[in-house]
């Protein structure tokens, strides 16, 4: 199974500074763009805001973006509001099974 | 609005069964596959099964694969997860999730609140 690795575990940042995080695959990525990124607060379900490495979820502001293909992607938020410190998972759908990294934790520093 | 409502959960012994139910609404339900998530306490997300939106066609992890059976009622707009043989290791709490397209794609666009599911002795 494709082996997803995030980092970094935890980054602290401040509200209004950029936030990278990371997310690389074992192996490529079946069609390089199977790739999605979900936000999780605590006591929540997750929501989806990044599929196809690069097309927002409906209603997901335009401060998340996602790049990358094949086995190196990146979740960018440009600019970090308060309601945006959560854990943030990637998640393979190229390849079966479906598998999801250990998540990114991004807290206010 | 589209809903997704789990229930069933709770605590049980080892080898024992539970059924997860997930009340789907405000869409139309064959219109889309359907999964099941799990997150085990102070963990990461794993996906458990699937099954299609119209073939009923079903899909499991390794991890559950002979134990748990997934199935969906058509007519009461319900997913369902029969559990059996449950292990220490399955302790979690389970989530439904709506897959975006009709068939078993993997991107899951909607998410109920989940259930807890306790096996010990």
């Amino acid at each position: 199974e494709v082996v997803l690795t995030q980092s970094p575990g935890t980054l602290s940042l401040s509200p209004g500074e950029r936030a990278t995080l990371s997310c690389r695959a074992s192996q490529t990525v079946s069609t390089s763009y199977n790739l999605a990124w979900y936000q999780q607060k605590p006591g929540q379900a997750p929501r989806l805001l990044i599929y196809g490495a690069s097309s927002r979820a409906t209603g997901i502001p335009d401060r998340f973006s996602g790049s990358g293909s094949g086995t190196d992607f990146t979740l960018t938020i440009s600019r970090l509001e308060p309601e945006d410190f959560a854990v943030y998972y990637c998640q393979q759908y190229g390849n079966s099974p479906y598998t999801f990294g250990q998540g990114t934790k991004v807290e206010i520093k | 609005e589209v809903q997704l409502v789990e229930s069933g959960g709770g605590l049980v012994q080892p080898g024992g069964s539970l059924r997860l139910s997930c009340a789907a609404s405000g869409f139309t339900f064959n219109s889309h596959a359907m999964s099941w998530v799990r997150q085990a306490p102070g963990k990461g997300l794993e996906w458990v099964s699937g099954i299609g939106g119209t073939t009923g066609n079903t899909y499991y992890a390794d991890s559950v694969k002979g134990r748990l059976t997934v199935s969906r009622d058509y007519s009461k707009n319900t997913l369902y997860l029969q559990m059996n043989s449950l292990r220490v290791e399955d302790t979690a709490i389970y989530y439904c999730a709506r897959e975006s397209r009709g068939y078993n794609f993997g991107i899951f666009d909607c998410w109920g609140e989940g259930t807890l599911v306790s096996v010990s002795s």
